[in-house]
């Protein structure tokens, strides 16, 4: 069975830094590309960023570019969201999910439960 | 960017069948994926390329996609298919690659 497990979510204030990670299991980790997704309190689905299969390849929302970083360590199985000069406007509940291929030009099978940043002062 | 569209809302009568529509510039030249969400859950994905169903998703979901619109086709609705529907595709056309959804359509059932 796959899960998606995410964790990092706290409060932060403006500015502040914070580190999201999503521990997967029940398929072979390092066949697919992984994504973040993220969903602001009463709004819709929001794509934040993508990782390759292997880490060589990865992509971001205009809205996050140059102040979030995703990677992965394939020898744990584990995805993470580096998130640095955080906004009022990040807050969201932040999905890590599966894709559907290696290369991430798809979709997303499975999602995780999803883990809450809040951007407070 | 690209820009999908989707109904805010979609009302229909249990029994009856609910058409969820989503529009993007040919849009038919793309995979389109939809996804459900109930409150307080995780997003599931109910169609994948246009018109696959995961294992575990009833056969009374099922998709389309040609020209400028998808649609997502809900037969027989029952109460629990009320939820949020959003549809997704991939856009390689930008400068960067983009995964791009829908607002989201809300399907009551009456």
């Amino acid at each position: 069975e796959v899960q998606l497990v995410e964790s990092g979510g706290v409060v932060v204030q403006p500015g502040g830094s914070l580190r999201l990670s999503c521990a997967a299991s029940g398929f072979t980790f390092d066949d697919y590309a992984m994504h973040w997704v993220r969903q602001a309190p009463g709004k819709g689905l929001e794509w934040v960023s993508l990782i390759s299969w292997d880490g060589g390849s990865t992509y971001y929302a205009d809205s996050v570019k140059g102040r979030f970083t995703i990677s992965r360590d394939n020898s744990k199985n584990s995805l993470y969201l580096q998130m640095n000069s955080l906004r009022a406007e990040d807050t969201a509940l932040y999905y890590c999910a599966k894709d559907i291929g290696g290369s991430g030009g798809d979709g997303f099978d499975y999602w995780g439960q999803g883990t809450l940043v809040t951007v407070s002062s | 960017s690209y820009v999908l569209t989707q109904p805010p809302s979609v009302s229909v009568a249990p029994g009856k069948t609910a058409r969820i529509t989503c529009g993007g510039n040919n849009i038919g030249s793309k995979s389109v994926h939809w996804y459900q969400q109930k409150p307080g859950q995780a997003p599931v994905l109910v169609i994948y390329y246009d018109s696959d169903r995961p294992s575990g998703i009833p056969e009374r979901f099922s998709g389309s996609n040609s020209g400028n619109t998808a649609t997502l086709t809900i037969s027989r609705v029952e109460a629990g298919d009320e939820a949020d529907y959003y549809c997704q595709v991939w856009d390689s056309s930008s400068d960067h690659p983009n995964w791009v959804f829908g607002g989201g359509t809300k399907l009551t059932v009456l």
